[in-house]
């Protein structure tokens, strides 16, 4: 079954660090690039960043650069997004999305997300 | 970065009837846009890419046409299931890609 499985969502106070994965299934991994989007209660969505299918292309939306971090394992089917530095407004639902095909941005396989709530 | 703005904020449809939502880059995207359709709950789902190839298994009741600043997403006969909040996502400049703010789409 082709698919996306993200975990690590939780509550979590200002400062604090948070660790989310996605696990992947059902297709060719390491061909993809992988993303992650976030939507914050009741708002749109919000890009995040991406990890290319070779690991070393990163990129970064200003709002999380220097405090998030990606790490895949191509040899797991996973991609972890390694979040410092927590917010409040970090808060979201985090999504895990795969490219629809090399260099394209679009995003044609969706996890069912992760809630992340950074709360003091 | 590029802004991407939806209208209108809320379209209300009868069923069987035509649904047209737009969506405007602040600068030129070419036709590097996709939209996505979400339902409450649920992840987005790909609907159009490059402006108005349909994604696979999406019906060809949803079509996609537009290029540069203007674009435009049309459901020719609407029907319950499409009640959803439709999202534009340019991918011309980036990083980063820009989402619209989304269209809330209504059986009226």
């Amino acid at each position: 079954q082709v698919q996306l499985v993200e975990s690590g969502g939780d509550v979590v106070q200002p400062g604090r660090s948070l660790r989310l994965s996605c696990a992947a299934s059902g297709f060719t991994f390491s061909t993809h690039g992988m993303h992650w989007v976030r939507q914050a209660p009741g708002k749109g969505l919000e890009w995040v960043a991406v990890i290319g299918s070779d690991e070393r292309t990163q990129y970064y939306a200003d709002s999380v650069m220097g405090r998030f971090t990606l790490f895949r394992d191509n040899s797991k089917n996973t991609v972890d997004l390694q979040m410092n530095s927590l917010r409040t407004e970090d808060s979201a639902v985090y999504y895990c999305a795969r490219e629809l095909s090399w260099g394209n941005w679009y995003f044609d396989l969706w996890g069912r997300g992760t809630l992340v709530s950074v709360s003091s | 970065e590029i802004v991407m703005t939806q209208s209108p904020a809320t379209l209300s449809v009868s069923p069987g009837e035509r649904a047209t939502l737009s969506c405007t880059a602040s600068q030129s995207v070419s036709s590097k846009l996709a939209w996505y359709q979400q339902k409450p709950g649920q992840a987005p789902r790909l609907l159009i890419y490059d402006a108005s190839t349909r994604a696979t298994g999406i019906p060809d009741r949803f079509s996609g046409s537009g290029s540069g600043t203007e674009f435009t997403l049309a459901i020719s006969s609407l029907q319950s299931e499409d009640i959803a909040v439709y999202y534009c996502q340019q991918d011309n400049k980036r990083p980063p890609i820009t989402f619209g703010q989304g269209t809330r789409l209504e059986i009226k």
